[in-house]
C-alpha cells in the first residue's frame, strides 16, 4: 500500500540553526499538506501544496513540492524555541480522499 | 466557533467494554476523519466520511464503527475494547479535504 515516510525521525538543533525535514511517498500525490503538533497538543494545519515544483513560504518556513509530486520538504531558517514540535506531511491515498500522514519529524530546539 | 469538539478528553475502559467517542464540528465541513496516534508514532486513519450518510474505512478500521447521520457529528464506536486500542484518538474535519482542523483528542486507556 501507499507509504509516506519522513526523515529524519528526530533532530535537535541549537537555536538559530536551520532545520529541514523530507517527506517521500511511494506513489504520486495530488497534493501534500504539512502539519505541526506541539508536545501534548493536536496537529495544526500549516500549508497545502498542489502543483509540481511548487514553493511556498511562511515567514521562516519554506515548503517545496517535488517535480514528480512524490516528495516534499519543509525548511525552517534560524530556528526558535517556538518551533519545537513534530512536523508531519500528509497526502491523499491514491484516487481517494483518505488523508495519510507521514511518520513525522520531531524537532527539539535548544536555547 | 468552537471548531472540532471531542468528548471525553480521558477515558479508562476494561477489556471487552464498548464505548462511543464523540466528535462534533460547527464549521459546516463535509469531510470528517478519525485518527489514532500511538506513542512516538504518526497518525493512522481509522475511518473517514465525505458527507452525511457516507463513510469509508481507513488504514486501521478493525474494531471500530462509525456513522454520519448529520454533517456536524461523527461518532466513533469501539465495539469490544482491547488493550491494543490504548491510544490517543483525534477527530478532524475539513471543508474539501484541504487543511484539516483537529480536535484536542481523547486519551483512551484499555486495561
Amino acid at each position: 500500500g501507499q507509504q509516506v515516510m519522513q526523515i529524519p525521525q528526530y533532530q535537535h538543533v541549537q537555536e538559530g540553526e536551520d532545520f529541514t525535514t523530507y517527506c517521500n511517498s511511494s506513489t504520486t500525490l495530488s497534493n501534500i499538506q504539512w502539519y505541526k503538533q506541539r508536545p501534548g497538543g493536536h496537529p495544526v494545519f500549516l500549508i497545502q501544496l498542489v502543483k509540481s515544483g511548487e514553493v511556498k513560504k511562511q515567514k521562516r518556513l519554506t515548503f517545496q513540492f517535488g517535480e514528480a509530486k512524490k516528495n516534499s520538504s519543509l525548511h525552517i531558517t534560524a530556528t526558535q524555541t517556538t518551533d519545537v514540535g513534530t512536523y508531519f506531511c500528509a497526502g491523499p491515498l491514491y484516487n481517494t480522499d483518505k488523508l495519510i500522514f507521514g511518520t513525522g519529524t520531531r524537532l527539539q530546539v535548544f536555547p | 466557533n468552537a471548531g472540532v469538539t471531542q468528548t471525553p478528553k480521558f477515558q479508562v475502559l476494561k477489556t471487552g467494554q464498548s464505548m462511543t467517542l464523540q466528535c462534533a464540528q460547527d464549521m459546516n465541513h463535509e469531510y470528517m476523519s478519525w485518527y489514532r496516534q500511538d506513542p512516538g508514532m504518526g497518525l493512522r486513519l481509522i475511518h473517514y466520511s465525505v458527507g452525511a450518510g457516507i463513510t469509508d474505512q481507513g488504514e486501521v478500521p478493525n474494531g471500530y464503527n462509525v456513522s454520519r447521520s448529520t454533517t456536524e457529528d461523527f461518532p466513533l464506536r469501539l465495539l469490544s475494547a482491547a488493550p491494543s486500542q490504548t491510544s490517543v484518538y483525534f477527530c478532524a474535519s475539513s471543508y474539501s479535504g484541504e487543511g484539516y482542523t483537529f480536535g484536542s483528542g481523547t486519551r483512551l486507556t484499555v486495561v
